[in-house]
C-alpha cells in the first residue's frame, strides 16, 4: 500500500525566512498523484497543488514552489519569504487513482513568528 | 459561492447517543468523503461515495453510518457503537475519484462526554 511520510512534525521560523516542508512517498505504481493541502487554524483544508507522476516539472506559484523528484520519491514544498499568515498545518497526500486510496501524511505544523 | 458546508461547527453529545453530522456541497461533484482527524494526526477515511445511492467503507468505518440519497448531501451518523467518537470530522468532495483534488468543508468538532 502507498505511504506518505512527513518527517518534520513542527517547524518554527521567523517572518521572511524561507522554509521547506519535506514529503517522501512510497508507491509501486508508475501512475500516481501527489497533493499538498494547507490547514489553517480555522480547520478547513485548502487545496494547494496536484501533480501527476508523469510531470516532474517544478512549479512556482507566487511565494510557493514545489520540487518533485521521482528519483528520491520526494515532493517538497518551499515557502519563500514566509509570512505570519503561512502559519498552518501542511499535509502532503498521495493517490494511485483508485477508489479509496488517498493517503495523507501526518502533517507538518509551521509556525511563522513576526 | 460554490463550496461545501458542514454544520454545526461544534457539537456536544452525551455518551450513548447517536449524532448526525451534515455535509452539503454545491460544486456538482460526484464523489464525497468523510474523514476523521485526531489531534496531531493526519486524516483517516471513514466512508466515501462515488455516486448517489452508493457508498463504501473507508479505513475506520466501524461505529459510523452514511447515506447518499442526493448528489449534494452526504450526512454522517456517529453511532453509540463508536468507541472514541470525540474528534474533528471533515467532509470533502471531488469531481471524480481519488486522482483529483478534494475540496473540504470547514469541519465539525464533536465532543462526546
Amino acid at each position: 500500500a502507498q505511504k506518505v511520510t512527513q518527517a518534520q512534525t513542527e517547524i518554527s521560523v521567523v517572518e521572511k525566512e524561507d522554509v521547506t516542508l519535506d514529503c517522501v512517498y512510497e508507491t509501486r505504481d508508475t501512475t500516481y498523484y501527489l497533493f499538498w493541502y494547507k490547514q489553517p487554524p480555522s480547520g478547513e483544508l485548502v487545496f494547494l497543488i496536484r501533480r501527476n507522476s508523469f510531470d516532474e516539472q517544478n512549479e512556482i506559484s507566487g511565494r510557493y514552489s514545489w520540487n518533485f523528484q521521482k528519483s528520491t520519491s520526494s515532493f517538497n514544498f518551499t515557502i519563500t519569504a514566509s509570512q505570519v499568515v503561512d502559519s498552518a498545518v501542511y499535509f502532503c497526500a498521495l493517490s494511485e487513482g483508485r477508489n479509496n486510496d488517498m493517503r495523507f501524511g501526518a502533517g507538518t505544523r509551521l509556525t511563522v513568528k513576526p | 459561492d460554490g463550496g461545501i458546508t458542514q454544520s454545526p461547527k461544534y457539537l456536544f453529545r452525551k455518551e450513548g447517543q447517536n449524532v448526525t453530522l451534515s455535509c452539503e456541497q454545491n460544486l456538482n461533484h460526484d464523489a464525497m468523503y468523510w474523514y476523521r482527524q485526531d489531534p496531531g494526526q493526519g486524516l483517516r477515511l471513514i466512508y466515501y461515495s462515488q455516486i448517489v445511492n452508493d457508498f463504501q467503507k473507508g479505513d475506520i468505518a466501524e461505529g459510523y453510518s452514511v447515506s447518499r440519497e442526493k448528489k449534494e448531501s452526504f450526512p454522517l451518523t456517529v453511532t453509540s457503537a463508536q468507541k472514541n467518537p470525540t474528534a474533528f470530522y471533515l467532509c470533502a468532495s471531488s469531481i471524480e475519484g481519488d486522482a483529483y483534488e478534494q475540496y473540504f468543508g470547514p469541519g465539525t468538532r464533536l465532543t462526546v462526554t
